[in-house]
C-alpha cells in the first residue's frame, strides 16, 4: 500500500526566502502525485500534480515541485515566499497498490504547516 | 472549472440531533466522491468513499449507520450525521474526483461542525 511521508510538521522561512517542502512517496510505481494547500477553515486546493509527463512540475502561486525516482521523492519549492504563502500543505498519492483502481482514492501525508516571518 | 460546494460552512446542534451535510460539483460531473474529517492539525482521514447510485464504501472504523451517505446524482453527495454527539464534532470535507482515468481530487470548502 502507498504510503506519504512529509518530512517536518512545521517549517519556518522568512519572507522572500526559499520555500522547501519535503515529500517522499513510497511506492515502487511511480505514480501520480499531488500537492495540495489548505487556509484556516478552507478546503483543499490543488496547488500542482504530477502525472509521468515531466519531471519538474509548475503550479499556482509560483509554487514547483520534482519528480525523483531515485529519491521516491517529490518536494514541493518556490523560490521567494510571500506572507500569503502561509498555510498548510498536504502531499498526497493514489492509495491503492492497483495502479488503476476504480475507487482512486488518495493517501495524504501528514502535512507541513508553512508559516512566513516578516 | 472543477469547482465544488459545501453547504452549511459552519454548523452548531444539540446533541441527539442529526446533522445534514450537502456537497455539490458546480461545474462537472463527480463519478465518485470522498468523505474526510480532519481533527485540528491533523491530515484528512478518509470516512467513506461514494459513487453515484450506489452504496457508499466506508472505511474501518467508521460507523454506517451513523454517518449516512447518499450519493443521488453525478453532482449531489449527502453526509448525514446521526444522533450527534460531542465527539462528532469535526471538520469535514468533501471531495469530488471527475473523468475516469484521473486521480484528482476536487475539494468543498468543509464543513465546521460543533455538537453541544
Amino acid at each position: 500500500a502507498q504510503s506519504v511521508t512529509q518530512l517536518g510538521s512545521h517549517v519556518s522561512v522568512s519572507e522572500g526566502a526559499l520555500v522547501l517542502l519535503r515529500c517522499n512517496y513510497s511506492s515502487s510505481v511511480p505514480p501520480y502525485l499531488f500537492w495540495y494547500v489548505q487556509y484556516p477553515n478552507q478546503g483543499l486546493q490543488l496547488l500542482l500534480k504530477y502525472t509521468s509527463a515531466a519531471t519538474l512540475v509548475k503550479g499556482i502561486n509560483g509554487f514547483e515541485a520534482e519528480f525523483k525516482k531515485s529519491e521516491t521523492s517529490f518536494h514541493l519549492t518556490k523560490p521567494s515566499a510571500h506572507m500569503s504563502d502561509a498555510a498548510e500543505y498536504f502531499c498526497a498519492a493514489p492509495s491503492s497498490g492497483v495502479y488503476y483502481s476504480s475507487a482512486r482514492q488518495l493517501t495524504f501525508g501528514s502535512g507541513t504547516q508553512l508559516t512566513v516571518l516578516p | 472549472g472543477a469547482v465544488v460546494s459545501q453547504h452549511p460552512s459552519r454548523v452548531i446542534c444539540k446533541s441527539g440531533t442529526s446533522v445534514k451535510i450537502e456537497c455539490r460539483s458546480l461545474d462537472f460531473q463527480a463519478t465518485t466522491m470522498f468523505w474526510y474529517r480532519q481533527f485540528p492539525k491533523q491530515s484528512l482521514m478518509l470516512m467513506a468513499t461514494s459513487n453515484e447510485g450506489s452504496k457508499a464504501t466506508y472505511e474501518q472504523g467508521v460507523e454506517k449507520d451513523k454517518f449516512l451517505i447518499n450519493h443521488a446524482s453525478l453532482t449531489l453527495s449527502t453526509l448525514t450525521v446521526t444522533s450527534a454527539h460531542p465527539e462528532d464534532s469535526s471538520f469535514y470535507i468533501c471531495s469530488a474526483r471527475g473523468h475516469r482515468g484521473r486521480y484528482e481530487q476536487y475539494f468543498g470548502p468543509g464543513t465546521r461542525l460543533t455538537v453541544t
